[in-house]
């Protein structure tokens, strides 16, 4: 069935340091994707989405690169900041199915 | 703007009785769809609804419904909860498929 997937549950960065955290999704059909920030008590905040006619997207800070041939999604944050602490969610949206398919979450630390 | 808007934030209802959810979407958004998020399950998709009409369930018990109002606004209901309906509710609303959805601060629902 269809699923998004992340590599690790938990990532710990040094302060300033670029951090990445991964996403795999197995649904060929998928061509929309989104990353979002998680903090406690607080709803999934949107960071930066990309399509599937993409395979790179730059925002403030952060950059999403997606690879459609091993079906793989990245997040990169550069200088990573004590703010960015969080649970990151990688998201999927198939075409037609109106919802979307969360991966499990990275919880990302920040090192002072 | 104003964000996407749900209430109430918390709630603890008693097992066998019934709650209904609110979201309110950002001015000119159509569609909402409904999300549910657990530790052990993460965030899973409810139902999506646009212009009053649903146009996908995910995999939940009858006991969940929902509606949407020709404002847009939408409700969701669960009848006869179970103790493991408890869970974080979260509401999100797009203005069309591939343009991002906003997530609302949630819904906590805790039934004992």
């Amino acid at each position: 069935g269809e699923s998004v997937g992340l590599h690790l549950p938990t990532l710990s960065v040094q302060e300033g340091d670029n951090s990445i955290i991964n996403c795999a999704y197995s649904n060929s059909a998928s061509d929309y994707f989104i990353w979002y920030k998680q903090e406690s008590g607080k709803g999934p905040q949107f960071i930066i989405d990309i399509r599937s006619n993409m395979d790179k997207r730059q925002g403030q800070r952060v950059t999403v690169l997606l690879n459609k041939t091993v079906k793989h999604l990245s997040l990169q944050i550069a200088a990573t900041q004590p703010g960015d602490s969080a649970v990151y969610f990688c998201a999927d949206l198939a075409q037609g199915a109106q919802k979307l398919v969360f991966g499990q979450g990275t919880r990302l630390t920040i090192n002072p | 703007k104003a964000g996407v808007t749900q209430t109430p934030r918390y709630l603890i209802k008693t097992r066998g009785q019934q709650v209904t959810l609110s979201c309110s979407p950002i001015s000119g958004h159509r569609s909402v769809s409904w999300y549910q998020q657990t530790p052990g399950q993460g965030l899973q998709f409810l139902f999506e609804y646009f212009s009053e009409t649903q146009r996908n369930k995910g995999n939940f018990p009858g006991r969940f419904s929902g509606r949407q109002f020709s404002n847009s606004r939408s409700e969701m209901n669960v009848s006869t909860l179970e103790l493991g309906d408890s869970a974080l509710y979260l509401c999100a609303s797009s203005l069309a498929p591939y343009y991002g959805y906003t997530f609302g601060s949630g819904t906590r629902l805790t039934v004992v």
